[in-house]
């Protein structure tokens, strides 16, 4: 049984948006901290997110701040990635991952979905 | 930002050898919040090591980890052919929790 599941992903225009969910199946969510990571064609893993088990605290990577949006409703065990003005560099697979703290103290990612691929192409 | 460089970028090794990689910082990682993780092609990544030398639930004692302020080292103690994989190490000590550029172990 696969812990947690992307789904969301596709082929998107540049400059339009997308949105992807993380749901939990098995492990709870509620009390981690909970990440957004991604994987480029060809390239290796980079952090893009992170949002605090109550939502209250949210961090992202410049490559997308201002652009994505972390959430999360932890009455539906889920989680969220609002993905704006999406631009050609944006094309990975993402990977939503529970993190072993809570968000005010983090312990790396022990839980990982399998991925979504996001391909934005013109 | 804190960034982390990874080498070598490859590393061939035979099955039994020691594999040794290293993780470098630009400035110190807080409290050593560094982690190592697996990564194979078509499967997602895979903890192993965080807080610098704590193993992850279920992985052997052969993978061991080691470092402090901007240097951090992972070990494989004697290789064996499902170690074969990428591996990034990635720091959470600030608030964004950047990953190295990863190293290719390699069958020689």
């Amino acid at each position: 049984q696969v812990p947690l599941v992307e789904s969301g992903g596709g082929v998107v225009q540049p400059g339009r948006s997308l949105r992807l969910s993380c749901a939990a199946s098995g492990v709870t969510i509620r009390s981690y901290a909970m990440h957004w990571v991604r994987q480029p064609p060809g390239k290796g893993l980079e952090w893009l997110a992170v949002i605090s088990y109550d939502g209250s605290n949210k961090y992202y990577a410049d490559s997308v701040k201002g652009r994505f949006t972390i959430s999360r409703d932890n009455s539906k065990n889920t989680l969220y990635l609002q993905m704006n003005s999406l631009r050609v560099e944006d094309t990975a697979v993402y990977y939503c991952a529970r993190d072993q703290g809570d968000g005010y103290n983090n312990d790396g990612a022990d839980y990982w979905g399998q991925g979504t691929l996001v391909t934005v192409s013109s | 930002e804190i960034v982390l460089t990874q080498s070598p970028g490859t590393l061939s090794l035979s099955p039994g050898e020691r594999a040794t990689l290293s993780c470098r910082a630009s400035q110190s990682v807080s409290s050593s919040y560094l982690a190592w993780y697996q990564h194979k092609p078509g499967q997602p990544p895979r903890l192993l090591i965080y807080g610098t030398s704590s193993r992850a639930t279920g992985i052997p004692d052969r993978f061991s980890g080691s470092g402090s302020g901007t240097d951090f080292t992972l070990t494989v103690s004697r290789l064996e052919l499902e170690d074969f994989a990428v591996y990034y190490c990635q720091q959470y000590g600030s608030s964004l929790h950047t990953f190295g550029q990863g190293t290719k172990l390699e069958i020689k």
